[in-house]
């Protein structure tokens, strides 16, 4: 079974600081997923890639192939971001068979 | 607006008794999934359907049963043969099996008393 390691498992940064998570993988996946859980506890898919980068407003997510690696940024982080950041990857067929990161906590502070 | 519902939000069980969790989803997706989270875990997939009369196991599926008698409706039941049920239950769709954007409802805290 795919096993997913993230890191830091918490994290605090002031306003406007730049954010780096990482997701470490340990077999060949399809998709690539980032999750952010707010504090009442709902999920909100942000990314799910399979090679290179993508964007979305302050957001980016990256994918290494070959080294089995993701990270996810946010730029000009702001007090809203705070929350769970959970990283879920998977193998070639399957949504059921994702496995899921135990998540990081990301506390911006103004 | 299209989305996921999940009722209730809280739940309190005494020891023994059967309770069930409602998912409701309109966003016409053809699986969906059922998930738990404890404390320092990452989620575990309890059971998943990917079309309706049909359902899979999946990890921790032991003391939960589930059905899908329509495509928009996937409820949880949480068994007395359930020894640890105390957690935090999220369900999700996806438009297919594979390959898709996962969305998830709100999730419903479930204590048992």
């Amino acid at each position: 079974k795919n096993e997913v390691e993230q890191s830091p498992q918490n994290l605090t940064a002031q306003e406007g600081e730049f954010i780096t998570i990482n997701c470490s993988y340990s077999v060949g996946i399809s998709a690539l997923h980032w999750l952010q859980q707010h504090p009442g506890g709902g999920i909100v898919s942000l990314f799910m890639l399979s090679s290179g980068k993508k964007k979305h407003g302050r957001l980016i997510a990256t994918i290494n192939i070959q080294e089995k690696h993701s990270s996810l940024h946010i730029t000009a982080s702001h007090p809203r971001d705070s929350a769970v950041y959970i990283c879920a990857a998977g193998p070639n067929f399957g949504n059921e068979k994702l496995t899921f990161g135990t998540g990081t906590r990301l506390t911006i502070i103004p | 607006d299209g989305g996921i519902t999940q009722s209730p939000k809280y739940l309190f069980r005494k020891e023994g008794q059967n309770v069930t969790l409602s998912c409701e989803q309109n966003l016409n997706h053809d699986a969906m999934y059922w998930y738990r989270q404890d404390p320092g875990q990452g989620l575990r997939l309890i059971y998943y359907s990917q079309i309706v009369n049909d359902f899979q196991k999946g990890d921790i599926a032991e003391g939960y049963s589930v059905s899908r008698e329509k495509k928009e409706s996937f409820p949880l039941t949480v068994t007395s043969a359930q020894k640890n049920p105390t957690a935090f239950y999220l369900c999700a769709t996806t438009p297919q099996r594979s390959g898709n954007t996962i969305y998830f409802g709100e999730g419903s805290w479930l204590t048992v008393v």
